[in-house]
């Protein structure tokens, strides 16, 4: 069975940094992209960042330069590290898995996601 | 950046049909994907490639696209189905999500 674990939430400050994890089992990691996927409490999707399985990366306009995707398929695990953090990016943060190894590869799995708030 | 338009809700009879659109430039011209997201839980996909169902969901769920206009459509609605609903391509190298559809089953 597949599982996605995020951790790492929490309360920042803005400007601030915090690193999200995803730890994965039930399914070869290094075969498969993997992305980070984001939800404001009550609103819509938004797709952050995608990794491939061998490490090509891909970036929403609205994080890059800020956030960056990183993956230890030794550890079967997925990471974020946001810097700069602003108000906006207060939302659900999802760990989702595609079903290829590129991250244009659509996505099948997705974890119960992690509440990051940035407020002061 | 491409966008997509979602009607922000639906409502739908129980055992009527419900037909739930997204609209793109030329969205006839790409793959759609359709999520299914009930309140407070994560996203399921119910729609691949289109016209896909992934194994476990209901022959109910149909997808089509064509022009500027792609279509989810749930037959014979059942007050299961009440959930936000969310359409997705690839552009640009980028993920793309609409805004949503509430679906109402009344």
């Amino acid at each position: 069975e597949v599982q996605l674990v995020e951790s790492g939430g929490g309360l920042v400050q803005p400007g601030r940094s915090l690193r999200l994890s995803c730890a994965a089992s039930g399914f070869t990691f290094d075969d498969y992209a993997m992305q980070w996927v984001r939800q404001v409490p009550g609103r819509g999707l938004e797709w952050v960042s995608g990794i491939s399985w061998n490490s090509v990366l891909g970036y929403a306009d609205s994080v890059k330069g800020r956030f960056t995707i990183s993956r230890d398929n030794a550890k079967n695990s997925l990471y974020l590290q946001m810097n700069s953090l602003r108000a906006e990016d207060t939302a659900f943060y999802y760990c989702v898995k595609s079903v290829g190894p590129n991250f244009g590869d659509y996505f099948d799995y997705w974890g119960q996601g992690t509440l990051v708030t940035v407020s002061s | 950046s491409y966008e997509l338009t979602q009607p922000l809700s639906v409502s739908v009879a129980l055992g009527q049909t419900a037909r739930i659109s997204c609209g793109g430039n030329n969205i006839g011209s790409k793959n759609v994907y359709w999520y299914q997201q009930k309140s407070g839980q994560a996203p399921v996909l119910v729609i691949y490639r289109v016209s896909n169902r992934p194994s476990g969901i209901p022959e109910r769920f149909s997808g089509s696209n064509s022009g500027n206009t792609a279509t989810l459509t749930i037959s014979r609605a059942q007050a299961g189905d009440e959930a936000d609903y969310y359409c997705q391509v690839w552009d640009s190298s980028t993920w793309v999500f609409g805004g949503g559809t509430k679906l109402t089953v009344l």
